[in-house]
């Protein structure tokens, strides 16, 4: 167990609409990761947030957003989904600042189907 | 553009040690070697990093060549259960501008 807790675990859903992912970062942790992997694809990174603020962006789609809370988690927000979003959604945390390892701690992922 | 480059499988077999190398020619001074390992569709996890010198932990060892441009990592006696694809990463230690970027990275089989 890496003390990441991302939900839902599964979801289905249809083409056009909108979904939230939502990541529970280790306890302490500032960093918060987002990745895409497709069927049989590599980890896409998607966004970093560091204590509330976008700290790195990478190959993220402009209908989909993410935002850190005040309380450390995150959501991603996929909207206008279409059939290719279908993937596996993974967040990842670390500790970020004073002590970091750099090491990341990924949770078990969100399965996103579009139908 | 990857920072490091693998061979997209290796196969050991069970008890051996597994060998995976690493080039990482343009690493930077202050980059990092991590590795982690990724099991069938379960969230990557971390098994070593080093700057220069050899790390040894419970998982496994890095070797780490000393002009920095390649790396391999050693699992002792490999068994079943790692079988995985093996990320090898450069980046800084608190990070840099583009998050933390995965290559293709080596599928490993352990064979029975």
């Amino acid at each position: 167990d890496s003390g990441v807790t991302q939900t839902p675990k599964h979801l289905i859903t249809a083409t056009g609409q909108r979904v939230t992912l939502r990541c529970s970062p280790r306890s302490g942790d500032l960093s918060v990761y987002w990745y895409q992997q497709s069927l049989d694809q590599g980890l896409q990174f998607l966004i970093q947030y560091y204590n509330g603020e976008e700290r790195a962006k990478g190959n993220i789609l402009e209908r989909f957003s993410a935002q850190q809370f005040p309380d450390l988690h995150s959501e991603l927000n996929l909207s206008s989904l279409e059939l290719g979003d279908s993937a596996l959604y993974f967040c990842a945390s670390s500790v970020a600042g004073t002590g970091d390892t750099g090491e990341l701690f990924f949770g078990e992922g969100s399965r996103l189907t579009v139908l | 553009d990857a920072k490091t480059t693998q061979p997209p499988s290796m196969d050991c077999a069970e008890g051996r040690a597994a060998n995976l190398p690493c080039n990482h020619s343009t690493i930077s001074g202050n980059e990092y070697v991590y590795w982690y390992r990724q099991i069938h569709s379960q969230g990557p996890q971390y098994i070593i990093h080093g700057l220069k010198n050899n790390e040894t932990n419970e998982m496994a060892s890095l070797i780490i060549t000393e002009d920095r441009k390649s790396s391999t990592l050693i699992l002792p006696h490999a068994t079943l259960r790692d079988t995985a694809v093996y990320y090898c990463i450069v980046r800084p230690l608190g990070g840099g501008a583009d998050g933390l970027t995965f290559g293709k990275g080596t599928h490993l089989i352990i064979q029975p």
